[in-house]
């Protein structure tokens, strides 16, 4: 069982689209991590959630505690913003739980 | 640019042998983290040290080791090479010792195992 699931896996959308990624994490996770792999493989950290709502430039993350869910909005999408988004979930034993990723394609 | 610095970019080996790979964590952070990325097991936490001390341990193996040193910066040590050791291996690092932290990640080192 995967303490981190996130879906959907492969994502393709055209320049302007809203975008909503999700990942839902087990009983343990006390916070929430959005990253994004650039497509040279270089990791760059979005957002750190524990509760409410992050926003910074085009892109939102919500997390909700009760049913332990988190979504990544992307608000007019543009094709620089094609790369994997991953969602980390660490323990309380800062033992961190990956999700699978979430490829996403913008097509000008 | 992060800040967090790794070496060597590319390393390519036989099986069996024993490799170190390095990271030098940004200025003023405390923690690191260190990370596998392979094709076929997405990103895996391997274990984080907290100034010096290990803090937190994931899926390593034992053939694994790391440490950090005084300066700060990290060391992982993988021996007794296999194909399936074969991946990327990030660190990142942040100031403080707790998940709430915001992580810098490394450009990676890619192993290559023959």
């Amino acid at each position: 069982k995967n303490e981190v699931e996130q879906s959907p896996q492969n994502l393709t959308a055209q320049e302007g689209e809203f975008i909503t990624i999700n990942c839902s994490y087990s009983v343990g996770i006390s916070a929430l991590h959005w990253l994004q792999q650039h497509p040279g493989g270089g990791i760059v950290s979005l957002f750190m959630l524990s509760s409410g709502k992050k926003k910074h430039g085009r892109l939102i993350a919500t997390i909700n505690i009760q049913e332990k869910h988190s979504s990544l909005h992307i608000t007019a999408s543009h094709p620089r913003d094609s790369a994997v988004y991953i969602c980390a979930g660490p323990n309380t034993g800062n033992q961190f739980y990956f999700g699978t990723g979430t490829s996403l394609t913008v097509i000008p | 640019d992060s800040g967090v610095t790794q070496t060597p970019k590319h390393l390519i080996t036989a099986t069996g042998q024993r490799v170190t790979l390095r990271c030098s964590p940004r200025s003023g952070d405390l923690s690191v983290y260190w990370y596998q990325q392979s094709l076929d097991q997405g990103l895996q936490f391997l274990i984080q040290y907290y100034n010096g001390e290990e803090r937190a341990k994931g899926n390593i193996l034992e053939r694994f080791s790391a440490q950090q040193f005084p300066d700060l910066h990290s060391e992982l040590n993988l021996s007794s090479l296999e194909l399936g050791d074969s991946a990327l291996y990030f660190c990142a690092s942040s100031v403080g010792s707790t998940v709430y932290n915001e992580q810098f990640f490394g450009p990676g080192t890619r192993l290559t195992v023959l």
